[in-house]
């Protein structure tokens, strides 16, 4: 059983559309939830979120928790071709030491000119 | 901008045989992590590592696993006696130690792991 799940699983938009993309979680004692981008190789790091509410933005990308909801989403405003990505949500839960990251299947986003 | 290596980044070896996939994570970080993809597939952790031992393993990492840091810069996965199913990118990450870890992980650009 998925407990993070994203939506949609691929999305197809023009160049300076505006995308929104979303992440439920079903986890117990909750932690955090980053998203990353992951190109060719490694999952790069976009933003980590532990509170509600407190929107994280870097340039054109934004994102918010809502913990009530127990969701998430990415914003990405006036995308370009170098948006086209695999975005990933990640979980990270209160257990054992630290916790380790549960993934979602992530977004495919194809940004088309 | 400091980031996690690994090598090699393509290895090929004939089922049955021992594998070593190494990593070199962020100098100043204390946690450390393995994780792998299957081709299409999500994400999954396998295993994560502080104070010289590991912290927290999934169930995909059993008794065929093991995980060393045997210097103060290199972290190694081991996979023993290889599967056709043990296919997949495996990625390193690390984390420094504000927060008892609760950071943001940096992953390397993964070793893709090919068993004939």
């Amino acid at each position: 059983e998925d407990k993070v799940v994203q939506s949609p699983l691929s999305l197809v938009v023009h160049e300076g559309d505006t995308v929104t993309l979303n992440c439920s979680y079903e986890v117990t004692n909750f932690r955090s939830l980053l998203w990353y981008k992951q190109e060719k190789k490694a999952p790069t790091f976009l933003f980590m979120l532990t509170s509600s509410g407190i929107e994280k933005k870097s340039g054109r990308l934004s994102s918010i928790l809502d913990k009530k909801e127990l969701s998430s989403i990415l914003n990405i405003t006036a995308t370009q071709t170098g948006d086209s990505a695999i975005y990933l949500c990640a979980v990270r839960f209160y257990g054992g030491s630290q916790g380790n990251l549960i993934f979602g299947k992530g977004t495919k986003l194809s940004v088309k000119p | 901008e400091p980031e996690v290596t690994q090598t090699p980044s393509h290895q090929v070896t004939q089922m049955g045989q021992e594998v070593i996939l190494r990593c070199v994570p962020i100098s100043n970080h204390l946690y450390f992590y393995w994780y792998r993809q299957i081709l299409g597939q999500k994400v999954e952790f396998l295993v994560s590592f502080y104070n010289n031992e590991i912290s927290e393993k999934s169930e995909i990492f059993d008794d065929q696993f093991s995980v060393e840091r045997p210097d103060g810069s290199n972290f190694t996965l081991k996979i023993r006696s290889t599967k056709l199913e043990d296919s997949a990118m495996y990625f390193c990450a690390s984390s420094d130690s504000r927060d008892k870890g609760n950071q943001p992980q940096h992953f390397g650009d993964g070793t893709r792991l090919s068993i004939l």
